[in-house]
């Protein structure tokens, strides 16, 4: 069972709109991570939090921002939502930098 | 530039049959770890290996480490349609040290019944 949580599963939307993709996650995990994952590509890091008020750009440019203001919640926002911002993106935890990462099953976004 | 590249990007084996696939990877790193992903699920975690190991089993699993080639292999005996998935390695670099991972292109196994 997953103990990492992502809302919506999917979300089709038109242009221009601000989201914002929630992320939990029950574990207690200091780190937190958004990936960015075309259909079966890999994954490419956007952001990361090593614990609360912490967030670091990951290695893919992107246009959306997130924040850390509790523990198990770390939400993205995309103020401006594009066609080229369709894709899936991933959340995941974990206990320690280098250790596995959980996580959640993703959210499908299409902007039309 | 793509710390982790995987081989072969597709394959297509039968039920009973073993898998192998491999990751190679270009910096030094500290562990290496082995991922499963099923289609439009998120990524999980299936084995770690340190980088001062050389073999590692779990299961079915049997992931192997060369640091001197960067590279690293993960063999799935005895497979089963359940197996059917995409699998990822992931590199935690040295020079990252414990701040992220890196994943690489991913191996979409088929196992037909």
């Amino acid at each position: 069972e997953a103990d990492i949580y992502q809302t919506p599963r999917y979300l089709v939307i038109g242009t221009g709109k601000k989201i914002t993709l929630e992320c939990s996650q029950t574990m207690g995990h200091d780190k937190m991570y958004w990936y960015q994952q075309d259909p079966g590509m890999e994954l490419h890091l956007i952001h990361y939090s090593y614990g609360v008020n912490s967030t670091e750009k990951g290695d893919l440019s992107s246009e959306s921002t997130v924040s850390r203001i509790r523990t198990e919640h770390f939400p993205l926002t995309l103020e401006s939502a594009r066609p080229s911002h369709t894709s899936q993106y991933l959340c995941a935890s974990s206990e320690m930098g280098n250790q596995p990462q959980h996580f959640g099953d993703g959210t499908r976004l299409s902007i039309l | 530039s793509q710390q982790g590249e995987e081989d072969p990007q597709a394959l297509s084996i039968q039920e009973g049959e073993n898998a192998t696939m491999n990751c190679s990877y270009k910096t030094s790193i500290n562990n290496l770890q082995w991922y499963r992903q099923n289609s439009g699920r998120g990524l999980v975690h299936l084995i770690l290996i340190r980088s001062n190991e050389r073999e590692k089993h779990s299961g079915r699993l049997r992931v192997t480490l060369d640091t001197s080639k960067k590279s690293s292999s993960l063999l799935i005996t005895a497979s089963r349609a359940a197996d059917t998935a995409s699998y990822f390695c992931a590199t935690d670099a040295v020079e990252t040290s414990g701040s992220r991972l890196t994943f690489g292109e991913g191996t979409q196994l088929t196992v037909n019944p």
